[in-house]
């Protein structure tokens, strides 16, 4: 098993469309939950970082985690074309091991 | 969050040459790591880059192939050596602070071996 593990998508979606990305992990050492968006030709960036159970929300933006399911979503409201790319959880422990999900491509439609 | 400056962005190489990527960040970081990642692919790590001592590397990557410097905490290279055409990929840098922060990523180097 995959200490990582992410919907494979391709996601296609229309605009204004909700979309939910999900990963799940093996390693319960893992505390901290992050999400990143990578354009192509682009490096990712941070788009969610959090620590506790629960939801955090960022504009159109609802990082959630569940640890005693190991299991987080990144929830999407009113997707924009603007928003097609290529979405990537990550997560670490206390240390410096940071672990990366393979990432879900995602298209939003006009 | 650190801005992070990578150079070149691009560039095709001779196979047996070698290249030197660059990883500048406008303000002092712990950590710095080198990733690559395959067009279409998640991310692999290389080597976390220590200043003052030798880059850890992951398996699978050695350090005569891909040699780290780190000599202050806003620089690092990394050297893609005696290149060949699989090593075409894409170069990631990245840093971090202490207390749990996350990652932070240069736009990379998109590297291509003739």
């Amino acid at each position: 098993q995959k200490e990582v593990e992410q919907d494979p998508g391709p996601l296609s979606v229309p605009e204004g469309a909700i979309v939910s990305l999900n990963c799940t992990y093996s390693n319960s050492a893992f505390q901290y939950f992050m999400w990143y968006r990578q354009y192509s030709r682009k490096g990712p960036e941070l788009l969610m970082y959090t620590y506790s159970s629960g939801n955090k929300e960022d504009g159109r933006f609802t990082a959630q985690v569940d640890k005693s399911s190991k299991y987080i979503s990144l929830f999407i409201r009113d997707s924009q074309p603007s928003d097609s790319a290529t979405y990537l959880c990550a997560m670490r422990d206390y240390g410096q091991n940071f672990v990366f999900g393979p990432g879900t491509r995602l298209s939003v439609l006009p | 969050s650190a801005v992070i400056s990578q150079k070149p962005s691009r560039d095709i190489c001779q196979r047996g040459t070698s290249l030197t990527i660059q990883c500048q960040v406008d303000s002092q970081v712990t950590m710095m790591f080198w990733y690559r990642q395959q067009p279409g692919q998640s991310l692999t790590l290389i080597a976390t880059a220590n200043q003052g001592s030798e880059a850890t590397y992951e398996s699978g990557f050695v350090i005569d192939k891909f040699p780290i410097s780190r000599p202050n905490l806003t620089f690092s290279t990394l050297t893609v050596s005696n290149m060949s055409p699989e090593d075409s990929s894409i170069y990631l840098c990245s840093v971090t602070r202490d207390g749990g922060e996350p990652q932070h990523f240069g736009d990379g180097t998109r590297l291509s071996i003739l």
